[in-house]
């Protein structure tokens, strides 16, 4: 299957401070990359969709301007966690989909970034 | 919305036995269903898709089965193993933005 990958696997920082979270997929153009957050024992829950080119689309509840996305080309994703406080402390994946409006296109995820906010 | 829900929460078996995880989802219009693998701290690994149009797909000792019109799937495990512990995620692909809903996974403890 197609890989995606994520930097860093896990981040240690103070509060206040903004992380940046990179998403790539290695062997395959993603026009959709999507975030997802998950809580320990807890299944994933999207954050956002975003398209190359174009503004993320964030699911009710999440915060753009605390969670900054850009999908600057074909192949990679961000995630900036801005001024993150110890709730922001959390278990970061993300996902790529394969090029083309097809139904069929199978979704491929991450490794994770674990988020600790001291 | 679509909701999905897996049973059992949890499930701890000795080793060698077969098993059966189930999930189900609430709206049946769905493009495609699929069985992720998550261990602990890390991210998922697709074990199955299957397309809307599919009854069943196989890889291995996995076979999981999709019935669209009842809303219904399940992942069969064979000859169980220690290696098979982690937790078990299904997902469906559908809806107007074609998004994956999540279950909240069975947790598998495959005892030696």
């Amino acid at each position: 299957g197609a890989v995606v990958s994520q930097h860093p696997s896990w981040v240690i920082c103070k509060s206040g401070t903004s992380v940046k979270i990179e998403c790539r997929s290695l062997d395959f153009q993603a026009t959709t990359m999507f975030w997802y957050r998950q809580f320990p024992k807890q299944s994933l829950m999207l954050m956002a969709t975003s398209n190359e080119g174009s503004k993320a689309t964030y699911e009710q509840g999440v915060e753009k301007d605390k969670f900054l996305i850009n999908h600057a080309s074909l192949t990679l994703s961000t995630l900036t966690v801005t001024s993150a406080h110890p709730e922001d402390s959390s278990f970061y994946i993300c996902s790529a989909r394969t090029s083309g409006a097809s139904s069929y296109n199978e979704q491929f995820f991450g490794p994770g970034t674990r988020l600790t906010v001291l | 919305k679509q909701e999905v829900t897996q049973i059992p929460a949890a499930l701890s078996v000795p080793e060698g036995e077969n098993l059966v995880l189930n999930c189900s989802f609430t709206d049946s219009a769905i493009y495609n269903l699929q069985w992720f693998r998550q261990d602990p701290g890390k991210g998922l690994t697709s074990l199955l898709l299957i397309q809307s149009s599919q009854r069943e797909q196989t890889s291995g000792r996995l076979n999981a089965s999709l019935d669209k019109s009842s809303g219904r799937s399940t992942l069969y495990i064979a000859a169980s193993q220690p290696g098979d512990s982690a937790t078990y995620l299904c997902a469906v692909r559908g809806g107007a933005g074609n998004m994956l809903t999540f279950g909240g996974g069975t947790r598998l403890m495959v005892k030696p």
